[in-house]
């Protein structure tokens, strides 16, 4: 079955550190794959996307990712964390065959600390 | 360019009402996804429409359906509600093919009492 872990269920960073949350699917194909982030009570931004091409993506908000086919991993970074980036990340997964249905992990709640 | 509407944003039902919910995707998406969030659940895929026919369906019973009209805005319905189909339900719209971005819409917050 397809499925998506987000190991970290909770990350508290200080301000100005970096970040890594980690994402690891388990999936008989090639996948496409997102990640989000949702503040409370609000719907979910995207963050960046790898589809094909360079295993290392920019995405908005200075977080980047890198996807790992060896280690089946989507990790997202920031090198240096601001308070506004406190909310929920989701990371979020998809096949081709299966259009555009996404199977998202459980999340990772980030708290930041000045 | 505007954004993924969802209507209303806030609803309260009860056990056994029926309900629907509207998203109007960004314009020139064809692609409308369904998911259900809920804090025991997580996200989860209700279903995909694309050019008015679904197109993929995820785990849930038939009292959830959906639609889609010419103009790619997309209709959700829960029949005899439950208590436990309280939850955010977000729409995703897109161009259509995989793997293009999703983007969401604010969700609209159903309590079921």
């Amino acid at each position: 079955a397809q499925s998506v872990t987000q190991p970290d269920i909770h990350i508290t960073v200080s301000e100005g550190a970096s970040l890594e949350l980690r994402c690891n699917y388990s999936y008989g194909a090639t996948p496409y794959l997102f990640w989000y982030v949702q503040s409370p009570g609000q719907g979910l931004q995207l963050l960046l996307k790898y589809f094909s091409g360079d295993t290392l993506v920019q995405g908005i908000k200075g977080f980047e990712a890198e996807f790992k086919r060896s280690q089946s991993s989507f990790n997202l970074r920031k090198p240096s964390v601001h308070w506004s980036d406190a909310a929920e990340y989701f990371c979020a997964v998809g096949v081709m065959e299966y259009g555009n249905k996404l199977v998202f992990g459980a999340g990772t709640i980030l708290r930041v600390k000045s | 360019k505007a954004g993924v509407t969802q209507t209303p944003r806030y609803l309260i039902k009860t056990r056994g009402q029926q309900v629907t919910l509207s998203c109007s995707p960004i314009s020139g998406h064809r692609s409308v996804s369904w998911y259900q969030q809920t804090p025991g659940q997580g996200l989860q895929f209700l279903f995909e429409y694309f050019s008015e026919t679904q197109r993929n369906k995820g785990n849930f019973p038939g009292r959830f359906s959906g639609r889609q009209f010419s103009n790619s805005r997309s209709e959700m319905n829960v029949s005899t509600l439950e208590l436990g189909d309280s939850a955010l339900y977000l729409c995703a719209s897109s161009f259509g093919p995989p793997g293009n971005e999703q983007f969401f819409g604010p969700g609209t917050r159903l309590t079921v009492l």
